[in-house]
């Protein structure tokens, strides 16, 4: 599982209140991803991170911010959440040496009602 | 832009024939492909991955890929296909070098292996 986690792995909240999930990685990888996965549209990618306080966007990043403070922690906010938000987030890590791929969390369940 | 085909939303195959799962590909750049495979509420496990070299890829599990530059492709296969093959199936490409970018994914193909 690459020592990475997710937190919370289920989350049910109400249109309009701010939303903030975790990602934790244990072994000081530099590079951290945030995507969402939706039915037909596989994974996209909201915004990543190459180091601390480092972050960019991805391709559907309105309406997400993230933060990165410290090397082991990757935080997605949505600051007012919407229905369309709904969907299951997977965070991820890149070694930087001598890889390629990229190594995923176990996602978290997000429900906007 | 760079973007990933997955043509087939399923592919339904009968245990122990060969299975193919389809992907196309369009970067600008030399592509870096990776095939990714989830099983039901879980995350996605890393298979396998074309960066340079031999064009056949092997992976885990048995997969493999062969990476097809003229015609732009990534299939994935499998000589002997197994009931627990059934998943989620994902192409994933990034431009290659160095450098933080994420991977853009195809849409996914259902593999439904049938005893």
């Amino acid at each position: 599982d690459a020592g990475i986690t997710q937190s919370p792995r289920h989350k049910v909240t109400e249109t309009g209140t701010p939303v903030t999930l975790r990602c934790h990685q244990t072994e000081n990888h530099r590079y951290m991803y945030w995507y969402r996965q939706d039915p037909g549209h596989g994974l996209r990618l909201i915004h990543y991170s190459y180091g601390v306080k480092d972050t960019d966007k991805g391709e559907v990043s309105d309406g997400y911010s993230v933060s990165r403070s410290k090397t082991e922690d990757f935080l997605l906010t949505l600051e007012s959440a919407t229905s369309s938000q709904t969907s299951v987030y997977f965070c991820a890590i890149r070694p930087v040496l001598g890889y390629n791929e990229q190594f995923f969390g176990p996602g978290t369940r997000l429900t906007v009602l | 832009a760079q973007s990933v085909a997955q043509p087939e939303d399923q592919v339904n195959v009968a245990e122990g024939n060969p299975l193919t799962v389809k992907c196309t590909y369009s970067v600008s750049g030399n592509p870096y492909l990776f095939w990714y495979v989830q099983y039901p509420n879980r995350g996605l496990q890393f298979l396998l991955k074309y960066i340079t070299g031999d064009n056949l890829v092997k992976g885990s599990y048995g997969f493999e890929a062969e990476f097809n530059k003229s015609q732009t492709s990534f299939h994935l296969k499998k000589p002997s296909a197994l009931v627990s093959d059934s998943a989620l199936y994902f192409c994933a490409v990034r431009v290659g070098g160095g450098g933080a970018d994420g991977l853009t994914f195809g849409k996914g193909t259902h593999l439904i292996i049938q005893p």
